[in-house]
């Protein structure tokens, strides 16, 4: 069974330009997050689909940061325009909500954003 | 203010002995907890998860603690392996409330051959 894919892994933008990341999750997830971790901390929570709605998104900073899942599968997670304190790793992850663990999320391997 | 908390960055463990990693938590609303694991250039890994309806779960070399009344609860690995070298985090939700989980810090383990 295919993992979380995420692209690009690596990603270096000057400041101001846009930028974006996508995500394909496991096959029947319905669940999708993105988070973003700072260096030496835990992945925070941007945004969380069930299917296509975003269910909560309170975390996003939506000057800057837009997220959709059409189709309630695959997600793009855009910022626009970047600014150097939004270089991390930006996460995504997938659940089932189903089985033994029903919160068991699967992580893709993210994407390293640099901006200078 | 953090809600979940590993106040240990690091530690260190011989190849063979216990490993134990601490997590406190505020939040008395938290009934589900995960532990996950994450080796450099990878996502995190799904390790061993526990419900505030237990206080112990087990899963081969590793079992979580877990002390409702303290807000603490604690990852053993026995015995330790040099592959289990990673940086070990809890994360804390509540189960009936969605799938959103607060992530601690982490703490790097590791393990001396």
């Amino acid at each position: 069974e295919a993992g979380v894919v995420q692209s690009p892994r690596y990603k270096i933008i000057e400041k101001k330009q846009p930028v974006a990341f996508w995500c394909n999750p496991i096959s029947g997830h319905n669940t999708l997050y993105w988070y973003l971790q700072n260096l030496g901390q835990g992945p925070e929570l941007l945004i969380r689909y069930e299917n296509e709605e975003a269910v909560d998104d309170s975390q996003l900073p939506k000057d800057r940061f837009s997220a959709e899942r059409l189709k309630g599968v695959d997600s793009t997670l855009k910022i626009q325009p970047a600014e150097l304190g939004d270089s991390a790793v930006y996460l995504c992850a997938s659940s089932s909500g189903a089985g033994g663990s029903p919160h068991e999320q699967y992580f893709g391997p993210g994407t390293r954003l640099t901006v200078t | 203010d953090q809600q979940v908390k590993q106040n240990s960055p690091s530690l260190s463990v011989q190849e063979g002995r216990i490993s134990i990693l601490n997590c406190d938590y505020t939040n008395s609303m938290f009934d589900y907890f995960l532990w996950y694991k994450k080796y450099p250039a990878e996502g995190p890994t799904f390790l061993i998860s526990i419900s505030s309806i237990k206080d112990k779960n087990e899963d081969g070399r590793f079992t979580v603690f877990l002390n409702k009344s303290a807000k603490h609860l604690s990852l053993h690995i026995v015995p330790s392996q040099p592959g289990d070298s990673a940086v070990y985090f809890c994360a804390a939700g509540i189960d009936n409330y969605g799938q959103n989980f607060v992530f601690g810090p982490g703490t790097r383990l590791s393990v001396l051959p």
